[in-house]
């Protein structure tokens, strides 16, 4: 049971926009930046989002982030196929002192 | 471009002790940075394991706070990681990782843990 909660799955077609949402609490993502990491199948996560909505350098622009209140959001615009992959999301709580990750979502580019 | 690389046994026994250690290449462990371990369970999620500064704080995931240490070698330039008192449901791939701007920019590929008798 991870602290914070993920759709375990989602799906999109080549070109289309899909989201994934990243619910937590008033102790982690209602205090703390939210960063999203994408891991390819057999490989290690990458960073994709930090500081809820700014992208590292070579990061596309179609890869956006947001959060709201306790909530966040990972939005890909112009889905491709390369972008089939698990995405977590991640926080720091202030009550476990320590980092905490949402359960992951599989994306499946149809 | 810093990169991690992680190394250790791939076999440890159940209640035994894992150790692995997380080499820091082009960048320095006496940086102002968090070096960082995390778990991935065969098919399963992220979890952190802990972190430490470059002044030897360190923060411990509560659930395995009792059986993880976690150091740094500044001569070195690494950090390592153990965990004692393995027991099956602590295999997994475990990964070493920088903490930049409050998230993880770098990571090692990761190594594999198979905690068997």
């Amino acid at each position: 049971q991870s602290v914070l909660t993920q759709p375990p799955s989602t799906s999109g077609t080549p070109g289309q926009r899909v989201t994934i949402s990243c619910s937590g609490g008033s102790s982690n993502i209602g205090r703390n930046a939210v960063n999203w990491y994408q891991q390819l199948p057999g490989t290690a996560p990458k960073l994709l989002i930090y500081s809820n909505n700014l992208r590292p350098s070579g990061v596309p622009d179609r890869f956006s982030g947001s959060k709201s209140d306790t909530s966040a959001s990972l939005a890909i615009s112009g889905l491709q196929s390369e972008d089939e992959a698990d995405y977590y999301c991640a926080s720091w709580d202030d009550s476990l002192n320590g980092r905490v990750f949402g359960g992951g979502t599989k994306l499946t580019v149809l | 471009q810093v990169q991690l690389q992680e190394s250790g046994p791939g076999l440890v026994k159940p209640s035994g002790t894992l150790s692995l250690t997380c080499a820091v290449s082009a960048g320095s462990v006496s940086r102002g940075n968090w070096w960082s371990w995390v778990r991935q369970p065969p098919g399963r999620g992220l979890e952190w394991i802990g972190e430490i500064f470059q002044s030897g704080n360190a923060a411990y995931n509560p659930s395995l706070k009792s059986r993880v240490t976690i150091s740094l070698d500044k001569s070195k330039n690494q950090f390592s990681l153990n965990l004692r008192s393995v027991t099956a449901a602590d295999t997994a791939m475990y990964y070493c990782a920088r903490e930049w701007r409050d998230a993880y920019d770098i990571w090692g590929q990761g190594t594999m843990v198979t905690v068997f008798s």
